[in-house]
């Protein structure tokens, strides 16, 4: 059974880098059968894509966020990662890890990690 | 505001059917598969309907359809159990971006 699990810092200081990485199991990152993508939620609130990656490095970002994110692959590893730059109170969230049911940016996800929650506080 | 509109609360009796919605527009549910999320409690999203297919170990009183720009997740025989959080969500081209919907409360009395 495909399993992802989200790490991280779970407090980030106001501006600085958020760095979250997800760790597949069960299953190849390298596979060319799907894309990998990072959802997060702020707390009360729904959820928001951030954006997504193919293993060969391909990758699609939300235009609202675009600016400040980077998503890539460690297929070493068999992780994909997130970083998000000069980070406000408003990137507070629980921030989720999924994979894409094919290799096709445009369909759903199937699968997704516990999420792990991020605070940005000084 | 989300681009994909949906009821914020729905509820229904166990045993009885219940239909939530998810409207758009042509960019996105005109043009593209919808999927639908179940959040329980605040936890980890569950996948429980991609397009028209159920996930494996999702029930089969789970079921998705689309007409136009409005996509509808279906539960027939409500049980205690679905009592959660629904998100829709698909791609839209004219964002470039994939898009959820505000999410329903579903509760089930």
């Amino acid at each position: 059974q495909l399993q992802l699990q989200e790490s991280g810092p779970g407090l980030v200081k106001p501006s600085e880098t958020l760095s979250l990485t997800c760790t597949v199991s069960g299953g190849s990152i390298s596979s060319s059968s799907y894309y990998w993508g990072w959802i997060r939620q702020p707390p009360g609130k729904g959820l928001e894509w951030i954006g997504s990656l193919y293993y060969s490095g391909n990758t699609y970002y939300n235009p609202s966020l675009k600016s400040r994110v980077t998503i890539s692959v460690d297929t070493s590893k068999n992780q994909f990662s997130l970083r998000l730059s000069s980070v406000t109170a408003a990137d507070t969230a629980v921030y989720y890890c999924a994979r894409h049911v094919g290799a096709d940016i445009a369909v759903e996800f199937d699968f997704w990690g516990q999420g792990t929650l991020v605070t940005v506080s000084s | 505001q989300s681009a994909l509109t949906q009821e914020a609360s729905v509820s229904g009796t166990v045993g009885q059917k219940v239909t939530l919605s998810c409207t758009g527009n042509s960019n996105n549910i005109g043009s593209y598969a919808v999927g639908w999320y179940q959040q329980i409690s605040h936890g980890a999203p569950k996948t429980v309907m991609f397009g028209n297919s159920l996930p494996s170990g999702i029930p089969d009183r789970f079921s998705g359809s689309k007409s136009g720009t409005t996509a509808s997740l279906t539960i027939s025989g409500l049980q205690p159990e679905d009592e959660a959080d629904y998100y829709c969500s698909t791609w839209d081209y004219s964002l470039s971006a994939r898009v959820f919907g505000g999410g329903t409360k579903l509760t089930v009395l």
